[in-house]
């Protein structure tokens, strides 16, 4: 299995509500990452998680809330978000945060509209 | 930290020229250059990389030259095709935080 799992790949939440996407791989990685992408600019780092612990927090909001059960799982909490947090949400996952070879390696995203 | 620039942001050509794509980046210990295909609500896809003991790699239509000296790198895409038209990103990983730093994207059209 070679894939990055992302569920839902649409969401659309009101800005009361709470909702988690979810990420899953399986190829043994022990990083993860959370990536924001607005239309037509780069993704954003937002996360990093290596060995299940978080290790970069690039001074995301505290609506956004990042959890890793364990090696294969990734959620990122959503809760009162603003209509500027609407984008594509990218999870990602790689051998370490360094070495040799990464595998760095993308989810199909989850499109996240905030009304 | 590191810092990636990429030129140019549009980039227009005939079907079956050449298209290059420039990036510079800021920290001589990063290692690790992919570069990353987006088409339109899709999520980017890795085209092709180099790492920092290597300074060409090849795969078909596709090559990426890497100059460590002058701390830039380049996407070369040849015999394009009109199915090539999409954003390509450069990224370059930052030491060992196993941050990816992306460059602000080329917008590639080619013409039929």
């Amino acid at each position: 299995d070679t894939e990055v799992t992302q569920t839902p790949k649409h969401l659309v939440m009101g800005m009361t509500n709470k909702k988690s996407l979810k990420c899953e791989q399986h190829m043994g990685h022990r990083a993860m990452y959370w990536y924001k992408q607005k239309a037509k600019k780069p993704p954003e780092l937002m996360f990093v998680y290596s060995y299940e612990k978080l290790s970069i927090n690039e001074s995301v909001p505290s609506r956004f809330s990042p959890e890793c059960p364990n090696s294969s799982l990734l959620n990122l909490h959503l809760h009162a978000l603003q209509p500027e947090d609407s984008a594509l949400y990218l999870c990602a996952s790689s051998r370490s945060g360094g070495g040799a070879n990464y595998g760095y390696t993308f989810g199909s995203g989850t499109r996240l509209t905030v009304v | 930290g590191e810092n990636v620039e990429q030129h140019p942001s549009t980039l227009s050509v005939q079907e079956g020229d050449s298209a290059v794509i420039k990036c510079t980046y800021s920290d001589s210990a990063s290692n690790y250059f992919p570069w990353y295909k987006q088409e339109l609500g899709k999520r980017p896809q890795l085209i092709i990389d180099i790492r920092s003991n290597v300074g060409e790699k090849k795969d078909q239509r596709i090559a990426v030259t890497l100059n460590k000296t002058a701390k830039h790198f380049s996407l070369h895409i040849t015999e394009t095709q009109p199915e090539d038209s999409a954003v390509y990103f450069c990224a370059v990983l930052e030491g060992n935080t196993g941050k990816l730093i992306f460059g602000q994207g080329t917008t590639l059209q080619v013409k039929p």
